[in-house]
């Protein structure tokens, strides 16, 4: 039982490069979720899933799209890379959406983007 | 939007010993979650505790117990007995009972044990 894995783990781009990160997680979960982490900031949703195919956004949707693949897989594309998209970037999944649900999180993607 | 408010950057305490770390946050409703997650450097985000609004006794998870003050809007962590392993940034996060399903976080106060 792995968890929730993320690749790449770390990646750097150049400005307009477009890039694919990739979630899974094999706990059976129905809801995943997308997280920037930035210095000095704590984590702020991009995207989430609820179940298998919907997906919503979050607070910092912009610049990103997502694909709910199947219900293991969840994935963030950013079609058009920019400096301001350097971060590190956590994938996390739950049973239920519910509020009181445990989010359990992958290990992070860190993106620098030149 | 909700606010969360961790006001102490940097935290240290000596292995053994207790530290409180503290968090407040703003909101208008009355049912929602807090949580207290650890990041590690290896920087995977590991759910430390969990309060209920609703509930007015306070958490506890072991070494690690809340201290909830709904009124007050306060919720701190306190870490009893503190081993090197519990050095680590600790963010503070609220999350509404409504729908949206998103958690607001802290800036984080990085702790530093002492050995």
């Amino acid at each position: 039982n792995a968890g929730v894995t993320q690749t790449p783990k770390f990646q750097v781009l150049k400005t307009g490069q477009s890039m694919t990160l990739q979630c899974a997680q094999d706990m059976n979960h129905n809801s995943m979720y997308w997280y920037r982490q930035d210095p000095g900031m704590g984590l702020r949703l991009i995207y989430y899933s609820a179940s298998e195919g919907t997906t919503d956004k979050g607070e910092v949707p912009n610049g990103y799209n997502v694909s709910r693949l199947n219900k293991r897989e969840f994935s963030l594309r950013l079609e058009s890379a920019a400096p301001s998209q350097t971060s590190v970037y956590f994938c996390a999944s739950s049973v239920i959406p519910g509020p009181q649900e445990t989010q359990y999180f992958g290990p992070g993607t860190r993106l620098l983007v030149l | 939007a909700q606010t969360v408010t961790q006001s102490q950057p940097e935290m240290s305490v000596q292995e053994a010993e207790t530290v409180t770390l503290s968090c407040t946050y703003d909101t208008s409703e009355s049912d929602y979650y807090l949580f207290w997650y650890k990041q590690p450097p290896s920087r995977q985000m590991i759910l430390v505790i969990r309060q209920e609004a609703y509930k007015q006794q306070n958490a506890t998870e072991n070494r690690f117990s809340v201290n909830f003050q709904k009124a007050a809007k306060s919720f701190s962590l306190k870490i009893s007995d503190s081993q090197l392993g519990d050095a680590a940034m600790y963010f503070c996060a609220y999350r509404s009972a409504g729908t949206g399903n998103q958690f607001y976080f802290g800036t984080g106060t990085s702790l530093t044990v002492i050995p």
